[in-house]
């Protein structure tokens, strides 16, 4: 079984500041991750992925994700945020085998102040 | 083009009602999936489909049923709608490659209220 926690429902940030998003998992085997974003009124778009192949994993949107098995974590960053970046992340977990579904987080709502 | 479109987007209903939401796809994926957002909930998955011929419960399932009536088409029905069914209903699609890595693809979304 695997699971998924972020930590914090809510982020502030201001524009131009540094943003984390934290994510940790459990899974009993080795697992993808994944990032989703959602705007408003849409629905989730894939911002980057950890597959095994490199454990900073760069995304769309200056985003990027640093998997740290020690840890149990694969935490979202982007050095400077801009007003475009608002909108709720949501991480995701799957077990590294083929006939597996994802597993989400309760996601975190990133607000960007000017 | 969306590669996965859902209908309808946005649908008001009665308690007691029977209702359809459906989706279909052109990416050519053999799996489908149905989640349920609710605020500070995240997505819970309802049904998937790994093919036509697979229907699996998620862990919400209880008040909902599915129909795989193609590869491209995957329908969630309420069979007696209640208000706390009333959220956002996704729709996803993802491959059965060893290169998907389990990736889902998301449908626009599909927001029922119940009164």
């Amino acid at each position: 079984a695997q699971s998924v926690t972020q930590l914090g429902s809510h982020v502030s940030v201001s524009e131009g500041a540094l943003v984390l998003l934290r994510c940790n998992y459990s899974s009993s085997v080795p697992p993808y991750l994944f990032w989703y974003v959602q705007y408003p009124n849409q629905g989730l778009q894939l911002l980057l992925k950890y597959t095994s192949a490199a454990t900073l994993v760069k995304g769309i949107n200056g985003f990027e994700a640093e998997f740290k098995k020690s840890e149990t974590s694969f935490h979202l960053t982007k050095p400077s945020a801009h007003m475009s970046d608002a909108a709720e992340y949501f991480c995701a977990v799957s077990p590294a085998s083929g006939y597996s579904t994802l597993t989400f987080g309760k996601g975190t709502m990133l607000l960007v102040s000017p | 083009d969306a590669d996965v479109t859902q209908t309808p987007r946005n649908r008001i209903t009665k308690t007691g009602k029977r209702i359809m939401l459906e989706c279909s796809q052109t990416k050519g994926h053999d799996r489908m999936y149905w989640y349920r957002q609710d605020p500070g909930l995240g997505l819970q998955l309802i049904y998937y489909s790994f093919d036509v011929k697979d229907i699996n419960k998620g862990e919400i399932s209880d008040g909902y049923s599915v129909s795989r009536q193609a590869q491209a088409k995957f329908s969630l029905s309420l069979e007696s709608a209640i208000p706390n069914q009333t959220a956002l209903y996704f729709c996803a699609t993802s491959e059965t490659s060893s290169g998907s890595y389990n990736e889902q693809f998301f449908g626009p979304g599909t927001r029922l209220t119940v009164l």
